[in-house]
């Protein structure tokens, strides 16, 4: 059973260019989170989904910040025109359907924006 | 919504001693305390976690109490190896199944 995958595993961007995070949950997995962790710092949680449903995104920043969860393929976390600030690991983790439990992470993706 | 706390920010213990990581939290709906670890340059790992109609839980080296009284939970590791070297979260969800981390826990068992 293949654990969250998620790609690419590094990103570098220039300002102003757009980053297009994936992830694809573990098998039998239907929600999904995105969080962000800053170099020795915590996870912040930015957005939890379902399939074709966006179920709290109280994280995420209103502007240049999208995620969805299509219901076929992986989810995807866009950033629009990024800034230098956005340099951080993007984290993915499922869970199963009956939520309430149990989170596994993807391995990340490492976004450096020159 | 939730708030965790967690201390201490960062912890030396010899080898084969025990650590302890204590982690409080505000939201008295929240009923899953998950532990991670999380290796330099690695994703966080689930290493344990405890629901709230529990008191403790073990799971060989490593063990989580929970005081849902007093709101809150603790990670125990004994007989430490160097390979437990790493950053610990713990994490409280709140009702809507979004979880709050704590700020992590840099642990380094000395050899």
């Amino acid at each position: 059973n293949a654990g969250v995958m998620q790609n690419p595993r590094h990103l570098v961007r220039r300002r102003g260019q757009e980053a297009r995070l994936r992830c694809s949950p573990m098998k039998g997995h239907s929600h999904v989170y995105w969080y962000r962790q800053l170099p020795e710092e915590g996870l912040k949680f930015m957005v939890y989904l379902q399939k074709e449903n966006i179920i709290d995104e109280s994280g995420m920043p209103k502007e240049r910040f999208s995620a969805e969860f299509p219901k076929e393929g992986p989810s995807i976390l866009r950033i629009q025109q990024v800034v230098r600030g956005d340099s951080a690991a993007y984290f993915c983790a499922s869970s199963p359907p009956a939520g309430g439990g149990e989170q596994y992470f993807g391995p990340g993706t490492r976004l450096t924006v020159t | 919504g939730e708030n965790v706390e967690q201390h201490p920010s960062t912890l030396s213990v010899q080898e084969g001693d025990s650590a302890v990581i204590k982690c409080t939290y505000s939201d008295s709906a929240s009923n899953y305390f998950p532990w991670y670890k999380q290796e330099l340059g690695k994703r966080p790992q689930l290493i344990i976690d405890i629901r709230s109609n529990v008191g403790e839980k073990k799971d060989q080296r490593i063990a989580v109490t929970l005081n849902k009284t007093a709101k809150h939970f603790s990670l125990h590791i004994t007989e430490t190896q160097p390979e437990d070297s790493a950053v610990y979260f713990c994490a409280a969800p709140n009702t809507g199944n979004q979880f709050y981390f704590g700020t992590g826990t840099s642990l380094t068992v000395i050899p």
